[in-house]
């Protein structure tokens, strides 16, 4: 009964490759998040969409293309993969006009270009 | 525009000595106000939250933290170091209203020996 689950855990590809993360969440949540973590643990968020709408876009490289097919779903697709690429990335929800923003992480999709 | 800066990378704490780690925000409004930990290899975990009611905040763990609007701060502190608090610490702010945009800090390592 995982709140925020992300598959694959660990994904180690080639550059130039096109990869996929996926995230569900069973929360009923109307928000989902992609944000990255680099090699020195800073946060960024990417993405974010509300009942799959994009709100947020944070001048992520078009290579990266989010897909929400519903609101318990939302996928990372990132072609063409490049070195700098590598990082954790971290699916999260919440629920808009809950109160203070509180996300919900999962547990890190951690993707290694080589 | 919101801002955040943990003082500290890294704090090592004997176990039953009490940790400390800083944090200051800036914002140009009420900000609400994290602190995450994320464990080796793991998801971020909310670890409580401030949103403008009681300044003193506990949250999970035995962990508390204190919001100082004229001192524009929000230190995490526990009592009593346990080994299993060892993981990195993020201070977080949000606006209010920024659908779940959060400015993470640069984190904080948290060293607990025995």
């Amino acid at each position: 009964d995982t709140a925020v689950s992300q598959t694959p855990k660990y994904l180690v590809t080639q550059m130039g490759n096109d990869k996929s993360i996926k995230c569900e969440q069973n929360l009923g949540h109307d928000t989902m998040y992609w944000y990255k973590q680099d090699s020195k643990k800073f946060l960024k968020i990417m993405f974010s969409y509300n009942n799959k709408e994009l709100i947020i876009n944070e001048t992520v490289p078009n290579r990266f293309s989010p897909k929400s097919p519903d609101k318990a779903h939302l996928n990372l697709h990132i072609n063409s993969l490049e070195l700098g690429d590598s990082a954790v990335y971290f699916c999260a929800s919440s629920q808009r006009g809950s109160g203070a923003n509180v996300l919900t992480f999962g547990a890190g999709s951690r993707l290694t270009v080589l | 525009a919101q801002s955040v800066t943990q003082l500290d990378s890294h704090v090592s704490v004997s176990e039953g000595t009490p940790v400390l780690l800083r944090c200051n925000y800036s914002s140009s409004y009420s900000p609400s106000l994290f602190w995450y930990v994320q464990h080796p290899n793991k998801g971020l975990q909310l670890l409580l939250k401030y949103t403008s009611a009681a300044t003193l905040v506990k949250g999970i763990n035995g962990f508390e933290a204190e919001f100082k609007k004229s001192e524009t701060s929000f230190h995490l502190t526990k009592p009593s170091a346990h080994m299993s608090d060892a993981a990195e610490y993020f201070c977080v702010v949000s606006l209010t209203d920024s659908w779940g945009k959060l400015q993470f800090g640069a984190g904080t390592q948290v060293v607990v020996t025995p």
